[in-house]
């Protein structure tokens, strides 16, 4: 099984670049979520969803787009990026509807924003 | 708004010793909590998930505890061993399960 599967592993922008976050699981969770993770302040909820064609804010939805149009796929797109975008970006699923189950994670996507 | 804290934040043990990870949270008012691993440039993944109506949750030389009352969990890995080195994150989700707040971790070295 492929679990969650997030591209591309490494990028890097300029200040004002738009880009997309693709994630994608096979597991047919309802459940899909975009952390990101910085030294000392842990991993901090950005957008998620309990099922395509809902999406919701997180502790830190400034900046950052989402949509779910299917089960499948949870891209992140970022508008136009700054510096203090620069972090690690970690997709998460869950099978059931609601935040409650075990929670499955991507391998990351590190970006730096120059 | 709930935190939650692990401490030590880094532990070096030798192989083969018992060792116990601990995590507090401050909102007692939990529906789960879930302990992760996290290698270097990897993702998380999942160890245990304890609901809040159980106690401990058990995976081979891993033991996992709750203490609601007392805002406290605690990971114990048996008989270490040096692919155990890792990042242990526990993670806790509020009573209504619709927020998820993470620790920022212990880094544990075992050294032969």
């Amino acid at each position: 099984n492929a679990g969650v599967t997030q591209t591309p592993k490494f990028q890097v922008l300029k200040t004002g670049q738009s880009m997309t976050l693709q994630c994608a699981q096979d597991m047919n969770h309802e459940y899909m979520s975009w952390y990101r993770q910085d030294p000392g302040m842990g991993l901090r909820l950005i957008h998620y969803s309990v099922g395509a064609g809902i999406t919701d804010q997180g502790e830190v939805p400034n900046g950052y787009n989402v949509s779910r149009s299917t089960t499948e796929d949870f891209p992140l797109r970022l508008l136009s990026a700054a510096p203090s975008q620069t972090s690690v970006y970690f997709c998460a699923s869950s099978r059931t509807s609601g935040n409650t189950g075990e929670l499955f994670f991507g391998e990351g996507s590190r970006l730096t924003v120059l | 708004k709930q935190e939650v804290t692990q401490i030590p934040a880094a532990l070096s043990v030798p192989e083969g010793e018992n060792l116990v990870l601990n995590c507090s949270f401050t909102d007692s008012a939990i529906y789960n909590l879930q302990w992760f691993r996290q290698d270097p440039g990897k993702g998380l993944t999942s160890l245990l998930l304890i609901q809040s109506s159980q106690r401990e949750q058990t995976s081979g030389r891993l033991n996992a505890s709750l203490d609601k009352s007392s805002g406290r969990s605690t990971l114990y890995i048996a008989a270490s061993q040096p692919g155990d080195s890792a990042t242990y994150l526990c993670a806790v989700i509020d009573g209504t399960a619709s927020k998820l707040t993470f620790g920022t971790g212990t880094r544990l070295q075992v050294t032969l």
